[in-house]
């Protein structure tokens, strides 16, 4: 069965330094998303990602943040100049046209 | 502004006790109202997407409801296997044929044998 993959599953960074969450999506999906879930909150939405660029972002996706789809089959997140508060689960997701997102495993992202 | 409002946010059954969990909503044009489970350190794993108001949809133990304002996840005799959060989350209508989710926070779910 096809299956969102994300990379590394849990990354430790230091305050200030730029970190890559990698994701492959599913092959044939169209659209590409980030997530990310603070410990005991909500799931938030941060972007998605469409035809080579973004669709849409939301408030926390700051200058900070950016995505890229640098082949047929990577999907990243960087993050620039790490702060404490961006500790937390980053989950990519993928769907086709008006169907049901898949997410991955998620990388737990840990700012020291 | 779109919400989604989930209750209770933990629920205690014992095996077999069937019950229902809510998830409210409120949001500009409903394109899909969404139900995930999410286990500990995971991510969220698709269960259903319901449309319209009066849509049902079921797999196993698990059966969703939909209205103009709410939606409902029962489960029937449950079992510890079906411990796990559920997450409730709505897409929009909008110019993006993809859509972003906006997830309530989830109902924890507790079966104990």
């Amino acid at each position: 069965e096809p299956e969102v993959t994300q990379t590394p599953s849990h990354q430790v960074t230091q305050m200030g330094q730029e970190v890559i969450l990698r994701c492959v999506p599913i092959s044939n999906h169209l659209y590409f998303y980030w997530y990310r879930q603070i410990l005991g909150q909500k799931v938030e939405f941060l972007v998605s990602f469409y035809n080579n660029e973004i669709s849409e972002k939301s408030e926390i996706f700051d200058d900070q943040f950016s995505v890229e789809r640098p082949d047929g089959s990577n999907f990243t997140l960087k993050i620039r100049s790490t702060k404490l508060e961006d500790s937390a689960m980053y989950f990519c997701a993928s769907n086709f046209l008006n169907t049901e997102a898949f997410f991955g495993q998620g990388t737990r992202l840990t700012v020291v | 502004e779109d919400q989604v409002t989930q209750s209770p946010e933990a629920l205690r059954l014992q095996e077999g006790e069937s019950s229902s969990l809510n998830c409210s909503y409120t949001v500009s044009g409903l394109r899909g109202l969404f139900w995930y489970r999410q286990d500990p350190g995971k991510g969220p794993e698709f269960l259903f997407t319901l449309y319209s108001a009066g849509e049902e949809k079921e797999k196993e133990r698990l059966k969703a409801t939909l209205t103009k304002k709410e939606s409902f996840l029962h489960i029937t005799a449950p079992k510890p296997e079906d411990s796990a959060t559920y997450l409730c989350a709505v897409q929009a209508r909008g110019y993006n044929q993809g859509g972003k989710l906006i997830f309530g926070q989830g109902t924890e779910l507790s079966v104990k044998p």
